[in-house]
């Protein structure tokens, strides 16, 4: 399976954006690139995915690389609600149906958000 | 309201006495799964399920079974639990895409197991 990297911790103050960066050097063609965020004593929730273009949505941006490589998360003015574990993971698109539903959770990003 | 409910939230138990953790969602969503979180080591898949009757493998299926025999349950089976399994356990369910696009999963609110 094809593996996520991220820092492990990141700071940012609040009404400022943050970028959250994550490497994914063997991506395949048909892999799908999803954020999800965590929240102290919450489960996992999604905050955004893409395939090669970038994309917006009401909680973030998400900024992929040309070669798909890379991507970074992007949330234009950081609140203390912020503050969350970020995820990013790799999809697989369905094939044959038996590999879509594995999903591989990284250690993620620990966000710090200063008031 | 849409929701992934888990129940129970909280449970301590021995070794070896068998458990259930039981998930329901109300999204009509064929797609269910199970992951476990431990400190370090993030979450990890158990088992999942693309349907009624159809379950498979996640990363670390050992010591735990599951059952889908109905679209909204799907339980997680403890027969018996030892206290490496002591972690904390979340359900999570989407659709399953039919035009190749991944639909977003809708994780429970967690069941924090400890097993003495």
């Amino acid at each position: 399976d094809a593996k996520t990297t991220q820092p492990n911790s990141m700071e940012s103050n609040e009404e400022e954006p943050v970028h959250l960066p994550c490497n994914h050097s063997t991506i395949s063609g048909t892999d799908y690139i999803h954020w999800y965020r965590q929240l102290p004593s919450q489960g996992p929730e999604y905050v955004i995915h893409g395939l090669t273009s970038n994309v917006n949505n009401r909680m973030a941006s998400l900024a992929i690389a040309e070669d798909r490589k890379s991507s970074t998360l992007i949330l234009h003015r950081a609140t203390l609600r912020d503050a969350a574990v970020y995820y990013c993971i790799l999809v697989q698109a369905p094939a044959g149906g038996t590999s879509y539903g594995k999903l591989t959770f990284g250690q993620g990003t620990i966000l710090t958000v200063h008031p | 309201e849409a929701q992934v409910t888990q129940n129970p939230r909280y449970l301590i138990t021995v070794t070896g006495k068998k458990l259930t953790v039981t998930c329901s969602q109300n999204m009509n969503h064929e797609y269910m799964s199970w992951y476990r979180q431990d400190p370090g080591l993030g979450l990890r898949q158990i088992y999942y399920s693309m349907n009624v009757e159809v379950t498979d493998k996640g990363d670390v299926p050992e010591g735990y079974k599951v059952s889908r025999k109905e679209k909204r349950n799907f339980p997680l089976i403890l027969e018996s639990p030892s206290p490496n399994q002591t972690s904390l356990y979340f359900c999570a369910s989407s659709l399953v895409p039919r035009t190749g696009r991944r639909y977003e999963q809708y994780f429970g609110p967690g069941t924090r197991l400890t097993v003495t």
